[in-house]
């Protein structure tokens, strides 16, 4: 299977402990997206990678979330002292970023996370 | 306002029929354009794509651009039960994709 994957698909937590998600991208894609989507929404873009380089993060995002991509391959999401309102599917998407604005991307199966 | 802007629906259309999904964009700098469609409890699947004004045709789905006009659409022919899904439509203009909520569309046997 050539497609993005990730891991766990499913995440049950208590409130206050820490979550680590991650994400395998299409092999040659250069960028990494991360969102996050809860029910009845679209997914909200969360930040992303080129490479290595975490080039844009959104203004939603806490400071109890973070992302790495160490060696611009795989990336993990991890989120700090979770809250019920973390509660979400958290996506990720890869695409080739070769050209400015033309780039698609392709998302993996998902991450449903539940904070009791 | 938001980025992308959709009608939720919920769109119902009889088997065979043809079903229409609109999508408006705020960004006139957007420069590509996608269709996503997502079943419940799954992942966005990407349909189409378009860069262009104009028509798209792939099999029983055409995007239809119109830059502008600031919209987007997406027709669905000869429309199947398979076909039940939320379709999301996705804008990129240039630094990220933005999502639309997405409308939910039913295909009644």
């Amino acid at each position: 299977d050539t497609g993005v994957s990730q891991d766990p698909r499913h995440k049950i937590t208590k409130r206050g402990q820490n979550v680590t998600f991650r994400c395998d991208p299409i092999s040659e894609h250069n960028r990494l997206y991360w969102y996050r989507q809860t029910l009845g929404q679209g997914p909200e873009f969360l930040t992303y990678f080129q490479n290595e380089a975490q080039l844009e993060k959104s203004r939603l995002l806490s400071d109890r979330f973070s992302a790495e991509r160490p060696k611009g391959s795989f990336s993990t999401l991890e989120i700090q002292r979770t809250e019920q309102g973390d509660s979400a599917m958290y996506l990720c998407a890869s695409s080739h970023g070769e050209w400015a604005g033309q780039e698609t991307q392709y998302f993996g199966p998902g991450t449903r996370l539940l904070v009791l | 306002q938001k980025e992308v802007e959709q009608n939720s629906g919920p769109l119902s259309v009889p088997e065979g029929a043809i079903a229409s999904l609109n999508c408006t964009y705020s960004d006139r700098g957007s420069q590509s354009f996608f269709w996503y469609r997502q079943y419940s409890g799954k992942s966005p699947e990407l349909i189409m794509f378009i860069y262009s004004n104009g028509d798209k045709e792939d099999g029983r789905f055409t995007a239809q651009l119109n830059k502008a006009s600031q919209y987007v659409s997406l027709l669905i022919r000869d429309s199947q039960p398979s076909d039940s899904a939320t379709y999301l439509c996705a804008v990129n203009p240039g630094n990220q994709f933005y999502f639309g909520t997405g409308t939910s569309l039913t295909v009644i046997p």
